[in-house]
């Protein structure tokens, strides 16, 4: 079976310092990995995929993630955060089951960025 | 274009009743899917239509929970009668394709946060 651990359930942060959200998996086929954004009152926002190819994936809002197959992670990076990117943060690896997909999500990751 | 669009947005019911949520996808998605987060827990998978089919419903708590998707369109989930357990936000979603597949995302509704009391 595919899961994903988030071992952060909340990180704070300043304001154009620099953030790390982790994200490990475990799966025994082929790995796709996916970041999600929850802003307050909305619906998940598709940051980044890594489906295969280059292992440094680039997302919307400056954000990026690298795919570490040896470690199994899939850490979420920014160089430098916003008060707006205060958010709850979902890893997720996609489970392909013959004609059915789904997404196996961690447990979020709560980001508060202060000034 | 509308994305997802999910209703109600709020839903506080009694034990033992019935609630139905409804799911309206972005239009001319075939993939749609119910998933459930149980406050503090993670984001649950219940099942995944594609158009009225269902392909995988692995992920219904029970026979309490019954999805519908009539004619491919929109979707509902009914929940009969309701448990004290079925508290938290359900969300849908629609692609167009597989999430594996490049230039294919899943648009995930708002959400209905449904409360049993």
């Amino acid at each position: 079976a595919q899961s994903v651990t988030q071992l952060d359930s909340q990180v704070p942060v300043f304001e154009e310092a620099p953030v790390e959200l982790r994200c490990n998996y475990s799966s025994s086929v082929s790995v796709y990995l996916f970041w999600y954004v929850q802003y307050p009152n909305q619906g998940l926002q598709l940051l980044l995929k890594y489906l295969s190819g280059s292992t440094l994936v680039k997302g919307i809002n400056g954000f990026e993630a690298e795919f570490n197959k040896s470690q199994t992670s899939f850490h979420l990076r920014k160089p430098s955060v916003h008060i707006s990117d205060t958010a709850e943060y979902f890893c997720a690896v996609s489970v392909i089951t013959g004609t059915a997909s789904k997404l196996t999500f961690g447990t979020g990751t709560r980001l508060q960025v202060t000034l | 274009e509308a994305g997802v669009t999910q209703f109600p947005s709020h839903s506080v019911i009694e034990k033992g009743q019935t609630v139905t949520l409804r799911c309206d996808p972005i239009s001319g998605h075939d993939n749609l899917y119910w998933y459930r987060r149980v406050m503090g827990k993670e984001i649950k998978f219940l099942l995944h239509f594609v158009k009225e089919s269902k392909q995988d419903e692995s992920g219904m708590p029970n026979n309490r929970f019954l999805a519908e998707r009539t004619g491919g369109t929109y979707s509902t989930l009914k929940v009969q009668p309701a448990e004290l357990e079925d508290s938290g936000v359900y969300f849908c979603a629609s692609s167009q394709a597989f999430v594996t597949v490049m230039n294919t995302e899943a648009f995930f509704g708002q959400g209905t946060r449904l409360t049993v009391v």
